[in-house]
């Protein structure tokens, strides 16, 4: 199993609700990453989880919030977004450590609209 | 982050080999060069990595110039389904705060049948 799920595919929401985003792995990864994409852009890192801890936060503002409750999942929490938060959520995973490739697996994605 | 350079973007036709280079002059002696493309519609996937040695695998294979200050993916023979975004990264060794994958702007192909 090489699979990294992300959901849901597609949210919509409002600027006062609070939605989360869920990705899951089953490849006994121990490091787990959020990318936020815009449009015709790279994606942008935004958060690192080591060892189910957080240990890279690019000065993301709090709005966004994750949380790694155990090695397989990654949750991203969202409460009062912006419309210019609206965007493609990619969670990814891989396998720490110096003598490994550094692989990242890419789900496809959480397309948020915050109307 | 030590930073890559790449064509907005480059044509090829299909059953042709493509040349996809990638400038990285700052590049540190422990980076490693990674490349990953992003099919419409899709998250990225894992292309090809090296560190100072040419590297072959089932997908494509990655030409590193001896003083690492850039590097070039080969498809030797382009489909239509290669047709993607192609990032260059350059990824630190493992550990601390080095655990990050920063994606530069990459190059789009377009494959012509």
């Amino acid at each position: 199993d090489t699979e990294v799920t992300q959901t849901p595919k597609h949210l919509v929401m409002g600027m006062t609700n609070k939605k989360s985003l869920k990705c899951e792995q089953h490849m006994g990864h121990r490091a787990m990453y959020w990318y936020k994409q815009k449009a015709k852009k790279p994606p942008e890192l935004m958060f690192v989880y080591s060892y189910e801890k957080l240990s890279i936060n690019e000065s993301v503002p709090s709005r966004f919030s994750p949380e790694c409750p155990n090695s397989s999942l990654l949750n991203l929490h969202l409460h009062a977004l912006q419309p210019e938060d609206s965007a493609l959520y990619l969670c990814a995973s891989s396998q720490p450590g110096r003598s490994n490739t550094g692989e990242l697996f890419f789900g496809e994605g959480s397309r948020l609209t915050v109307l | 982050d030590a930073k890559t350079t790449q064509p907005n973007s480059m044509e090829s036709n299909e059953e042709e080999p493509v040349h996809l280079p990638c400038n990285h002059s700052t590049i540190s002696g422990t980076d490693y060069i990674h490349w990953y493309r992003q099919l419409p519609s899709q998250g990225p996937e894992y292309v090809i990595h090296g560190l100072t040695s040419n590297v072959n695998n089932r997908m494509a294979s990655l030409a590193i110039a001896e003083d690492r200050k850039s590097s070039t993916l080969i498809l030797h023979r382009a489909t239509l389904r290669d047709a993607a975004v192609y990032y260059c990264i350059l990824r630190p060794p493992w550990g601390g705060a080095t655990n990050k994958l920063i994606f530069g702007t990459g190059t789009l192909l377009a494959v012509q049948p």
